[in-house]
């Protein structure tokens, strides 16, 4: 009964390569996010996505591109990896109005580019 | 912009009180979020203050000044599994958090 799960946790794959991370929530929320965590452990926004609306933080490239087939499903599909992709990602939901806009956060996909 | 300061790293003793410092600059004010991260895990809500004064939580308290644009996280009798990162977030113009780069705790014998 998971509230927020992404597959998968572990991802090795070389340099060049496409990759998809998926992510799931039951929590019923309107939005879902991918954040990236560095070695630095820096936690930052990459997409919002609410009610077919997409937010996009501008210092993502364009090799990133979420993909929301329904309001439970947020996927991060990166094309061209490169090594400096490395990092942990975490997908995330919220409701609006629940405490704030509380974000409740999935376990993570590290992922090492090679 | 925001911008989001914490100490980078405190290190406190089982069974003693410590306080984590956070500074903010934001535009339109909408709450303060506190989360604890261990390592290897995902960032787990602890509080949310929205309106000045402090918040108490069984052994963990947030405390919020939003003329100072300051908050700090209260731990009290430390217990080893406390030793995490703590993270400072506000919300930012859209959807999301925006995170400070967290302070690693580590609380020793």
């Amino acid at each position: 009964d998971t509230a927020v799960s992404q597959t998968p946790k572990y991802l090795v794959t070389q340099m060049g390569n496409d990759k998809s991370i998926k992510c799931e929530q039951n929590l019923g929320h309107d939005t879902m996010y991918w954040y990236k965590q560095d070695s630095k452990k820096f936690l930052k926004i990459m997409f919002s996505y609410n009610n077919k609306e997409l937010i996009i933080n501008e210092t993502v490239p364009n090799r990133f591109s979420p993909k929301s087939p329904d309001k439970a499903h947020l996927n991060l599909h990166i094309n061209s990896l490169e090594l400096g992709d490395s990092a942990v990602y975490f997908c995330a939901s919220s409701q609006e109005g629940e405490s704030g806009n509380t974000i409740y956060f999935g376990e993570g996909s590290w992922l090492t580019v090679v | 912009g925001q911008n989001i300061d914490q100490p980078t790293e405190m290190t406190a003793t089982e069974g003693a009180i410590v306080q984590i410092n956070c500074t903010y600059q934001t535009s339109g004010f909408n709450g303060l979020f506190w989360y604890q991260q261990h390592a290897g895990e995902a960032p787990t809500f602890l509080s949310y203050n929205v309106l000045d004064g402090l918040e108490e939580k069984g052994r963990f308290s947030s405390f919020l000044s939003r003329s100072k644009g300051y908050s700090y996280l209260l731990l009290k009798e430390l217990q080893m599994k406390d030793s995490a990162s703590y993270l400072c977030a506000v919300p930012n113009s859209g959807y999301a958090l925006n995170f400070g780069k967290g302070t690693s705790l580590l609380v020793t014998p």
